[in-house]
């Protein structure tokens, strides 16, 4: 079956400190990868997502390649704010065709806290 | 992005009362939805695939009986959480599938059984 595994949290960091969230993946065919993030009080959004190995997700300043021989897609930031403060979920379809995206399996979560 | 409200956003019952929670797509049609349920420190598990008009595909090891849904229309799906009891105290988040694939979530729905 599918699984995914993100880094333990939470995560603690000073405002533009760098971010590293790893996050790790089996799967059953060829998957999607996704990052979702989740503010206080709201839904899940999705932030960014690689359909392809190699391929290089990014948005509001957060990256993260889809490597298929180490089978990961680590979410990186060069300089985290405080509004980044957020759950932030790995997750992974492989749904036929990967474009449709709605079943997905998802890592634990990964609690970031920004200071000033 | 494109909006699903949850409601409520938390709810307290007592054991043995039904609960029902509703999804709805406020500005696109959802031909599928899917209900998720989180345990504390845990990941998203998903519950169900929620196709409008027919029945919902339960994943391994949820009660169906225990948990239902129904798909009305192409912006409204519950989930009806049934005899409730204290283990099925949870937090529980549906998603809405638009027309191009991508899954759009609501806030969850935090239930807690007495």
């Amino acid at each position: 079956g599918n699984s995914v595994t993100q880094m333990e949290g939470p995560v603690t960091l000073s405002e533009e400190a760098f971010l590293t969230i790893n996050c790790t993946y089996t799967a059953t065919g060829y998957p999607s990868l996704f990052w979702y993030v989740q503010y206080p009080g709201e839904g899940l959004q999705l932030l960014l997502k690689a359909t392809k190995a190699d391929d290089k997700g990014s948005n509001k300043g957060f990256e993260a390649t889809y490597r298929k021989e180490t089978t990961s897609f680590h979410l990186e930031k060069g300089s985290v704010q405080v509004s980044d403060s957020a759950v932030y979920f790995c997750a992974l379809t492989t749904e036929a065709g990967g474009t449709s995206y709605g079943k997905l399996t998802f890592g634990q979560g990964t609690i970031l806290t920004v200071h000033p | 992005g494109a909006v699903v409200s949850q409601h409520p956003s938390w709810v307290i019952c007592k054991s043995g009362t039904s609960v029902k929670i509703e999804c709805r797509s406020l500005d696109f049609q959802a031909t599928t939805m899917f209900w998720y349920r989180q345990f504390p420190k845990q990941s998203l598990m998903l519950m169900a695939t929620s196709n409008e008009g027919s029945k919902a595909t339960y994943e391994q090891g949820v009660e169906k009986d225990k948990f239902l849904i129904n798909h009305a229309s192409l912006t409204l799906s519950t989930l009806t959480v049934t005899s409730a009891h204290p283990e099925d105290s949870s937090f529980y988040i549906c998603s809405a599938r638009s027309w191009d694939g991508e899954a759009f979530f609501g806030q969850g729905t935090r239930l807690t059984v007495v």
